[in-house]
């Protein structure tokens, strides 16, 4: 199994409050993405990161950012919570980005819910 | 923009017995890269299946292969004598070069002792 630990694993906040979610691997592998998982809609990417510092929006950026400082680390941040951020949220690491042929390789995910 | 589309929200299968799980896709690309990941009740996301579109053989591991159809846009998911483990959501993906990989919404496969 891929090395790749999330942290919290649970999460309940109220609406308003700031929550960084943390993504840890030991892979050593360069891309790094943060996806939200809800009824309906599979996995949506949120954001990505192609190196440290080095970071791209996906398709449901908005009311997230993150951070890349060492290459094991990825952060997502919800500046401010909303219900509507309640969901499940996984990281996801490859070896690959831009190559069509890597596959991600999923954490255990965080489920957030935002009173 | 890239659409996966998977048209079977729920399916069941009795044990030892095979099942097809659909997936079609939409790109203009082609090269491009499909994927199926299972995910248990437990809700970790497993990588199951890779197809390239220049793969010119159907792609197997173990119980599980890819039944590639490039000019109809398929890319469907074969398991072969069906385990109560399978029991899962099924979610396939597709990558395009150069681009970020896009999931289908999943199909529920109900594995009935």
């Amino acid at each position: 199994d891929a090395g790749i630990t999330q942290s919290p694993r649970h999460k309940v906040t109220e609406t308003g409050t700031p929550v960084t979610l943390r993504c840890h691997q030991t892979e050593n592998h360069r891309y790094m993405y943060w996806y939200r998982q809800d009824p309906g809609h599979g996995l949506r990417l949120i954001h990505y990161s192609y190196g440290v510092k080095d970071t791209d929006k996906g398709e449901v950026s908005d009311g997230y950012s993150v951070s890349r400082s060492k290459t094991e680390d990825f952060l997502l941040t919800l500046e401010s919570a909303t219900s509507s951020q309640t969901s499940v949220y996984f990281c996801a690491i490859s070896e690959g980005g831009t190559g069509v042929s890597y596959e991600q390789y999923f954490g255990p995910g965080t489920r957030l819910t935002v009173t | 923009a890239q659409k996966i589309t998977q048209t079977q929200p729920g399916m069941f299968v009795q044990e030892k017995e095979a099942v097809t799980l659909d997936c079609t896709y939409d790109t203009s690309d082609q090269s491009y890269g499909l994927f199926w990941y299972k995910q248990p009740s437990s809700g970790e996301m497993i990588f199951l299946i890779y197809q390239g579109s220049y793969d010119e053989q159907n792609a197997t591991e173990g119980r599980y292969s890819l039944n590639f159809q490039k000019a109809r846009k398929s890319a469907n998911l074969v398991i072969s004598a069906s385990q109560l483990g399978d029991s899962a959501m099924y979610f396939c993906a597709m990558r395009p070069p150069g681009s970020r990989l896009t999931f289908g919404e999943g199909t529920q496969l109900t594995v009935n002792p």
